[in-house]
């Protein structure tokens, strides 16, 4: 069965500077994709960046990036200039298909609480 | 477009009571996926559906179900309702493989 590791419960980073949120992830699959999720206090989860595993280049998404390690099965998540708006709770998911009709299959991990200092 | 809505945002019920949540996904999204989170258990999956049909479900007692409409809307029910339940239910509306998340309703089980 996959699964998926966040062993960071809390981070705090003080404001500009970078911080790198750790997601490990077990699965024999070869093909599924990989999502940063962040859930601010208002509690909407909002997508952050997506990782397709058939992809070798890293994602960015404007101060946001991944560092995609396939081989090693991690997904981590490098925050730059940090703002106090990234204080949330981050969510790393796994997602695969589970057969050829549409049907995906979602994994979050436990979540990764960050503050931001100002 | 309009992003995920979710009605209502917040409900408090009694033990034993039954509750339906609704959920209006985004245009053109035929996927809606429903999640409880609490603070103990994290994000747990409870069902997903595309079409009006449910593709893939979570490990929950029957007395969760859900339903989708034609027009992509869905609702979830819960029945005989127990103060374990109380948590923040999340719908997720589904294009190609990325979700989309609504604000979610809050439940209270008192």
């Amino acid at each position: 069965a996959q699964t998926v590791t966040q062993s960071q419960p809390e981070m705090s980073v003080q404001e500009a500077e970078t911080v790198t949120l750790s997601c490990t992830y077990d699965t024999s699959e070869n093909n599924y994709y990989l999502f940063w999720y962040k859930q601010p206090p208002s509690r909407q989860m909002i997508l952050v960046i997506r990782q397709e595993a058939y992809k070798q280049q890293n994602a960015t998404e404007n101060r946001f990036s991944v560092n995609f390690q396939k081989a090693a099965k991690s997904f981590s998540l490098k925050i730059s200039d940090s703002q106090l708006g990234d204080t949330a709770m981050y969510f790393c998911a796994f997602m695969k298909a589970l057969d050829s009709s549409g049907t995906y299959k979602y994994i979050f991990g436990t979540g990764t609480r960050l503050k931001v200092l100002a | 477009k309009a992003g995920v809505t979710q009605t209502p945002r917040y409900l408090i019920k009694t033990r034993g009571q039954q509750v339906t949540l609704s959920c209006s996904p985004i245009s053109g999204h035929r996927s809606v996926s429903w999640y409880q989170q609490t603070p103990g258990q994290g994000l747990q999956f409870l069902f997903e559906y595309f079409s009006e049909t449910q593709r893939n479900k979570g490990n929950f007692p029957g007395r969760f179900s859900g339903r989708q409409f034609s027009n992509s809307r869905s609702e979830m029910n819960v029945s005989t309702l127990e103060l374990g339940d109380s948590a923040l239910y999340l719908c997720a509306s589904r294009g190609f493989y990325e979700q989309y998340f609504g604000p979610g309703t809050r439940l209270t089980v008192t």
